[in-house]
Protein backbone atom coordinates (compact mmCIF):
# COMPACT_ATOMS: atom_id res chain seq x y z
CA UNK A 1 0.00 0.00 0.00
CA UNK A 2 1.63 3.47 -0.87
CA UNK A 3 2.02 6.01 1.75
CA UNK A 4 -0.32 8.09 0.55
CA UNK A 5 -2.92 7.83 -2.28
CA UNK A 6 -5.30 9.82 -4.24
CA UNK A 7 -7.41 9.49 -6.98
CA UNK A 8 -5.08 10.54 -10.45
CA UNK A 9 -8.27 11.96 -12.17
CA UNK A 10 -8.44 13.78 -14.22
CA UNK A 11 -11.19 15.95 -13.06
CA UNK A 12 -12.74 17.43 -16.01
CA UNK A 13 -15.27 20.72 -15.01
CA UNK A 14 -16.83 23.58 -16.00
CA UNK A 15 -15.86 26.64 -14.92
CA UNK A 16 -17.54 27.99 -11.90
CA UNK A 17 -18.30 23.82 -10.54
CA UNK A 18 -17.24 22.79 -7.23
CA UNK A 19 -14.83 19.76 -7.08
CA UNK A 20 -13.39 17.90 -4.25
CA UNK A 21 -10.16 15.92 -3.64
CA UNK A 22 -9.61 13.36 -1.81
CA UNK A 23 -6.58 11.71 -0.19
CA UNK A 24 -5.39 8.94 2.36
CA UNK A 25 -2.51 8.19 4.04
CA UNK A 26 -1.27 5.06 5.45
CA UNK A 27 1.13 5.89 8.82
CA UNK A 28 -1.51 6.94 11.81
CA UNK A 29 1.30 8.81 13.22
CA UNK A 30 1.82 11.09 10.60
CA UNK A 31 1.97 14.78 11.71
CA UNK A 32 1.49 17.86 9.07
CA UNK A 33 -0.70 17.78 6.27
CA UNK A 34 0.11 20.04 3.17
CA UNK A 35 -1.44 20.25 -0.57
CA UNK A 36 0.67 21.59 -3.05
CA UNK A 37 -0.10 22.38 -6.24
CA UNK A 38 2.21 21.87 -9.52
CA UNK A 39 1.26 23.25 -13.17
CA UNK A 40 2.74 21.34 -15.83
CA UNK A 41 6.57 21.27 -16.50
CA UNK A 42 6.93 23.37 -13.23
CA UNK A 43 7.83 22.54 -9.34
CA UNK A 44 5.15 22.30 -7.06
CA UNK A 45 4.04 24.93 -4.68
CA UNK A 46 2.56 24.95 -1.16
CA UNK A 47 -1.13 25.77 -1.74
CA UNK A 48 -1.87 25.32 1.91
CA UNK A 49 -1.39 23.37 4.97
CA UNK A 50 -4.23 20.78 6.54
CA UNK A 51 -5.16 21.96 10.05
CA UNK A 52 -7.04 19.19 12.40
CA UNK A 53 -10.13 21.57 12.52
CA UNK A 54 -10.04 22.38 9.10
CA UNK A 55 -8.84 25.43 6.95
CA UNK A 56 -10.11 27.69 4.59
CA UNK A 57 -8.35 29.97 2.05
CA UNK A 58 -10.63 31.86 -0.17
CA UNK A 59 -11.97 29.51 -2.30
CA UNK A 60 -9.67 26.71 -1.39
CA UNK A 61 -11.05 24.22 1.50
CA UNK A 62 -9.16 21.81 3.58
CA UNK A 63 -10.50 18.85 5.63
CA UNK A 64 -8.21 16.84 8.05
CA UNK A 65 -10.05 13.31 9.57
CA UNK A 66 -7.57 11.63 11.38
CA UNK A 67 -9.53 8.94 12.54
CA UNK A 68 -10.43 8.05 9.19
CA UNK A 69 -6.59 8.72 7.71
CA UNK A 70 -8.11 10.90 5.12
CA UNK A 71 -7.52 14.36 3.77
CA UNK A 72 -9.79 16.16 1.33
CA UNK A 73 -9.71 19.64 -0.91
CA UNK A 74 -12.44 21.32 -2.17
CA UNK A 75 -12.70 23.99 -4.34
CA UNK A 76 -15.51 26.28 -5.30
CA UNK A 77 -16.05 28.64 -8.14
CA UNK A 78 -13.31 26.64 -10.16
CA UNK A 79 -11.41 29.31 -12.56
CA UNK A 80 -9.17 28.19 -15.64
CA UNK A 81 -6.22 29.02 -13.72
CA UNK A 82 -7.21 26.22 -11.42
CA UNK A 83 -6.26 23.41 -13.90
CA UNK A 84 -3.36 21.85 -12.62
CA UNK A 85 -2.20 18.47 -10.63
CA UNK A 86 -2.91 19.41 -7.17
CA UNK A 87 -0.26 16.93 -4.75
CA UNK A 88 -1.73 15.72 -1.53
CA UNK A 89 1.99 15.82 1.09
CA UNK A 90 2.34 14.38 4.42
CA UNK A 91 5.05 14.84 6.99
CA UNK A 92 5.25 11.33 8.64
CA UNK A 93 6.18 11.61 12.50
CA UNK A 94 8.29 13.65 14.48
CA UNK A 95 11.61 11.68 14.21
CA UNK A 96 11.73 12.40 10.49
CA UNK A 97 10.25 15.67 10.78
CA UNK A 98 12.13 16.38 7.40
CA UNK A 99 10.46 14.28 5.25
CA UNK A 100 7.60 15.00 2.97
CA UNK A 101 5.96 12.14 1.52
CA UNK A 102 4.49 13.07 -1.65
CA UNK A 103 0.82 11.25 -2.92
CA UNK A 104 1.39 11.36 -6.97
CA UNK A 105 -1.61 13.80 -7.36
CA UNK A 106 -4.65 14.52 -8.85
CA UNK A 107 -4.92 16.13 -12.20
CA UNK A 108 -7.63 19.11 -12.99
CA UNK A 109 -9.30 20.47 -15.69
CA UNK A 110 -11.13 23.05 -15.97
CA UNK A 111 -13.18 23.95 -19.12
CA UNK A 112 -13.89 27.38 -20.44
CA UNK B 1 10.26 32.98 -0.21
CA UNK B 2 13.37 31.50 -0.67
CA UNK B 3 14.53 31.36 -4.78
CA UNK B 4 16.01 28.82 -5.63
CA UNK B 5 17.94 28.00 -9.21
CA UNK B 6 19.28 25.20 -11.13
CA UNK B 7 21.67 24.25 -13.55
CA UNK B 8 21.23 22.75 -16.35
CA UNK B 9 17.18 23.28 -16.85
CA UNK B 10 17.60 20.08 -18.91
CA UNK B 11 20.08 17.74 -20.81
CA UNK B 12 20.50 14.61 -22.83
CA UNK B 13 22.97 12.24 -22.19
CA UNK B 14 24.55 8.79 -23.48
CA UNK B 15 24.22 5.71 -20.95
CA UNK B 16 27.19 5.11 -19.01
CA UNK B 17 28.30 9.28 -18.27
CA UNK B 18 27.40 11.39 -15.43
CA UNK B 19 25.86 14.47 -14.73
CA UNK B 20 26.28 17.09 -12.04
CA UNK B 21 23.25 19.37 -11.02
CA UNK B 22 23.82 22.47 -9.31
CA UNK B 23 21.76 24.12 -6.54
CA UNK B 24 21.80 27.70 -5.42
CA UNK B 25 19.42 29.57 -2.98
CA UNK B 26 19.15 32.97 -2.57
CA UNK B 27 19.56 32.95 0.99
CA UNK B 28 20.67 30.85 4.01
CA UNK B 29 18.51 27.57 4.62
CA UNK B 30 18.56 25.23 7.44
CA UNK B 31 18.21 22.01 5.24
CA UNK B 32 18.73 21.23 1.46
CA UNK B 33 17.10 18.16 -0.14
CA UNK B 34 17.46 16.17 -3.59
CA UNK B 35 13.98 15.21 -5.05
CA UNK B 36 13.32 12.71 -8.36
CA UNK B 37 10.11 12.97 -10.11
CA UNK B 38 9.77 10.16 -13.16
CA UNK B 39 7.40 10.48 -15.82
CA UNK B 40 3.64 10.53 -14.78
CA UNK B 41 4.61 9.81 -10.87
CA UNK B 42 4.96 11.92 -8.05
CA UNK B 43 7.89 13.56 -6.00
CA UNK B 44 10.64 11.44 -4.02
CA UNK B 45 12.89 12.03 -1.72
CA UNK B 46 16.82 10.58 -2.69
CA UNK B 47 18.78 12.49 0.24
CA UNK B 48 18.97 15.63 2.72
CA UNK B 49 22.00 17.49 1.87
CA UNK B 50 24.04 18.26 4.83
CA UNK B 51 26.36 21.15 5.24
CA UNK B 52 29.68 19.48 5.32
CA UNK B 53 29.31 15.88 5.96
CA UNK B 54 27.95 13.52 3.83
CA UNK B 55 24.13 13.42 2.62
CA UNK B 56 21.40 11.13 4.10
CA UNK B 57 20.51 9.01 1.95
CA UNK B 58 16.62 7.32 1.56
CA UNK B 59 16.05 3.74 1.03
CA UNK B 60 16.98 2.67 -2.64
CA UNK B 61 19.35 5.84 -2.69
CA UNK B 62 22.76 4.72 -2.73
CA UNK B 63 26.34 7.65 -2.61
CA UNK B 64 27.89 5.67 -5.09
CA UNK B 65 24.98 6.59 -7.81
CA UNK B 66 23.79 9.92 -6.23
CA UNK B 67 26.71 11.53 -4.57
CA UNK B 68 25.78 14.82 -3.00
CA UNK B 69 28.15 17.89 -2.32
CA UNK B 70 26.99 20.90 0.06
CA UNK B 71 29.83 22.77 0.57
CA UNK B 72 27.95 26.03 2.53
CA UNK B 73 24.55 26.96 3.30
CA UNK B 74 23.50 28.07 -0.03
CA UNK B 75 24.83 25.43 -2.04
CA UNK B 76 24.42 22.10 -3.43
CA UNK B 77 25.31 19.20 -6.38
CA UNK B 78 23.63 16.00 -7.04
CA UNK B 79 25.59 13.83 -9.16
CA UNK B 80 23.97 10.90 -11.02
CA UNK B 81 26.26 8.48 -12.07
CA UNK B 82 27.06 6.07 -14.81
CA UNK B 83 23.98 6.67 -16.02
CA UNK B 84 21.11 4.81 -17.82
CA UNK B 85 17.86 5.21 -19.63
CA UNK B 86 15.67 4.54 -16.27
CA UNK B 87 17.51 7.75 -14.96
CA UNK B 88 15.47 9.96 -17.05
CA UNK B 89 13.37 11.78 -14.57
CA UNK B 90 13.10 15.11 -13.24
CA UNK B 91 15.67 16.08 -10.70
CA UNK B 92 14.38 18.76 -7.84
CA UNK B 93 16.31 20.70 -5.34
CA UNK B 94 14.46 21.68 -2.24
CA UNK B 95 15.55 23.86 0.38
CA UNK B 96 13.55 24.67 3.78
CA UNK B 97 14.45 27.93 5.77
CA UNK B 98 13.17 27.08 8.85
CA UNK B 99 12.05 24.05 11.07
CA UNK B 100 8.53 23.91 9.57
CA UNK B 101 7.74 22.47 6.39
CA UNK B 102 5.48 25.55 5.26
CA UNK B 103 9.01 26.86 5.02
CA UNK B 104 10.20 24.52 2.08
CA UNK B 105 10.24 25.44 -1.29
CA UNK B 106 11.67 23.86 -4.67
CA UNK B 107 14.14 24.59 -7.38
CA UNK B 108 12.23 24.78 -10.85
CA UNK B 109 14.28 21.14 -11.76
CA UNK B 110 16.59 20.19 -13.81
CA UNK B 111 14.79 17.56 -16.94
CA UNK B 112 17.22 14.72 -17.51
CA UNK B 113 17.18 12.54 -20.47
CA UNK B 114 19.47 9.27 -20.74
CA UNK B 115 19.80 7.86 -24.20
Amino acid sequence: RKEVEQDPGPFNVPEGATVAFNCTYSNSASQSFFWYRQDCRKEPKLLMSVYSSGNEDGRFTAQLNRASQYISLLIRDSKLSDSATYLCVVNPWMDSSYKLIFGSGTRLLVRP
Amino acid sequence: SAVISQKPSRDICQRGTSLTIQCQVDSQVTMMFWYRQQPGQSLTLIATANQGSEATYESGFVIDKFPISRPNLTFSTLTVSNMSPEDSSIYLCSARRGQGAETQYFGPGTRLLVL
